[in-house]
């Protein structure tokens, strides 16, 4: 079965920092690019980062560029999201999403992941 | 930066009904790259559409798409009440980057 399975996540303070994690399973992890999308309390999707299936490229949402850094490990199947300087506008909850090469989609969700970032 | 329209906000129909869903977008989109999602309360996004017009897999055939350059539409022959939920529209673009629609909410009238 594909799968992703995400950690991570909690509540932090104003220019604090936080890390997520996303452990991969069920497809060949390397042969896909990754990516972060997340959700805003009540609001819509919002794309935030995308990493190659080599981990060499990344692009980041204009954002949080800057402020994320997206890495993998493709010995473990596991993609990093490191958030530093985090804004309250950082709430949301964040789904690692795996892509479906050659149409710009998302075809794997994890189960997301609330990040909450306030005083 | 492409952006999506979706309309209705809000879309009230009975089992049964045939639910259309409306994406515009601002600048033509590449029908290859045009997705729809559909989410349930507390739970990620699902992929429904890819290509505009491919379902995407375990998707029954009472889904379907359609549409080219600016305008695209979800279709929902017969309403079941799994089918209530919000759905968004996607697409991508260079450099790369992707949109969202607003949404639309689907509801049971």
């Amino acid at each position: 079965e594909v799968q992703l399975v995400q950690s991570g996540g909690g509540l932090v303070q104003p220019g604090g920092s936080l890390r997520l994690s996303c452990s991969a399973s069920g497809f060949t992890f390397t042969n896909y690019a990754m990516h972060w999308v997340r959700q805003a309390p009540g609001k819509g999707l919002e794309w935030v980062s995308i990493i190659s299936g080599d981990g060499v490229t990344t692009y980041y949402a204009d954002s949080v560029k800057g402020r994320i850094t997206f890495s993998r490990d493709n010995s473990k199947n596991t993609v990093f999201l490191q958030m530093t300087s985090l804004r309250v506008e950082d709430t949301a909850v964040y789904y690692c999403v795996k892509d479906l090469a050659g149409f710009g989609a998302f075809d794997i969700w994890g189960q997301g992941t609330m990040v909450s970032v306030s005083s | 930066e492409i952006v999506l329209t979706q309309s209705p906000g809000t879309l009230s129909l009975s089992p049964g009904e045939r639910a259309t869903l409306s994406c515009r977008a601002s600048q033509s989109v590449t029908s290859t790259y045009l997705a729809w999602y559909q989410q349930k309360v507390g739970q990620a996004p699902r992929l429904v559409i890819y290509g505009a017009s491919s379902r995407a897999t375990g998707i029954p055939d009472r889904f379907s798409g359609s549409g080219s350059g600016t305008d695209f539409t979800l279709t929902i022959s017969r309403l079941e009440p799994e089918d209530f939920a919000v759905y968004y529209c996607q697409q991508y673009g260079s450099s790369p980057r992707y949109s969202f629609g607003q949404g639309t909410k689907l509801e049971i009238k």
